[in-house]
């Protein structure tokens, strides 16, 4: 099993739908969750950390965390064709204080006009 | 202003060569990463420097050697040059959680 497991899509959503992406990951002593989005050519872009179960909301964009299930989600509420792009589920390894993240294989999402 | 940056942008090399990456970063940050994203784009670790000491240091082939001549940069030297090092490679810094990535250098062997 992957330690962090994103499906690679393309996941495709017509522009003003919400976008919805998993990851569920098998590090338990893991505290710490981020999302980063990649555009092509271009380096990752952190846009979300998240630390406790639940929700976090920032602007259009929202994480959720459960951590009893080992899964994670960005939803990104009415979708733009500028969303498009691979976003990158990360976790901060549960075994390690030196902040070594393990990134999954990213998904891409297709933001359609 | 830049926060990461990273000399150069694009590499292209004979296999069997040595070659650098630069690492700068402006923002104070205490530990700087250095990542390999292949072309599957799978983004996988390799090292980590915090105050000029290493403390991540993954499966990597010994013909790649970090530097850390002071917290603020962050080199790597890979020698003998193979076409499996293909690849970009992103310098990343960090104070806490969560970090901050460099514009990336695409490094390609012939």
């Amino acid at each position: 099993q992957k330690e962090v497991e994103q499906n690679s899509g393309p996941l495709s959503v017509p522009e003003g739908a919400i976008a919805s992406l998993n990851c569920t990951y098998s590090d338990r002593g893991s505290q710490s969750f981020f999302w980063y989005r990649q555009y092509s050519g271009k380096s990752p872009e952190l846009i979300m950390s998240i630390y406790s179960n639940g929700d976090k909301e920032d602007g259009r964009f929202t994480a959720q965390l459960n951590k009893a299930s080992q899964y994670v989600s960005l939803l990104i509420r009415d979708s733009q064709p500028s969303d498009s792009a691979t976003y990158l589920c990360a976790l901060e390894s549960g075994s390690s204080n030196t902040g070594k993240l393990i990134f999954g294989q990213g998904t891409t999402l297709q933001v359609k006009p | 202003d830049t926060a990461v940056s990273q000399t150069p942008k694009y590499l292209v090399t004979q296999m069997g060569n040595d070659k650098s990456i630069k690492c700068e970063q402006n923002l104070g940050h205490d530990t700087m990463y250095w990542y390999k994203q292949d072309s599957k784009k799978f983004l996988k670790i390799m090292f980590s420097y915090n105050n000029k000491e290493l403390i991540i240091n993954e499966t990597v082939p010994n013909r790649f050697s970090p530097k850390s001549p002071d917290k603020a940069h962050l080199n790597l030297h890979i020698n003998s040059l193979e076409l499996g090092d293909s690849a970009v490679y992103f310098c990343a810094s960090t104070r806490g959680y969560e970090q901050y990535f460099g514009p990336g250098t695409r490094l390609t062997v012939t």
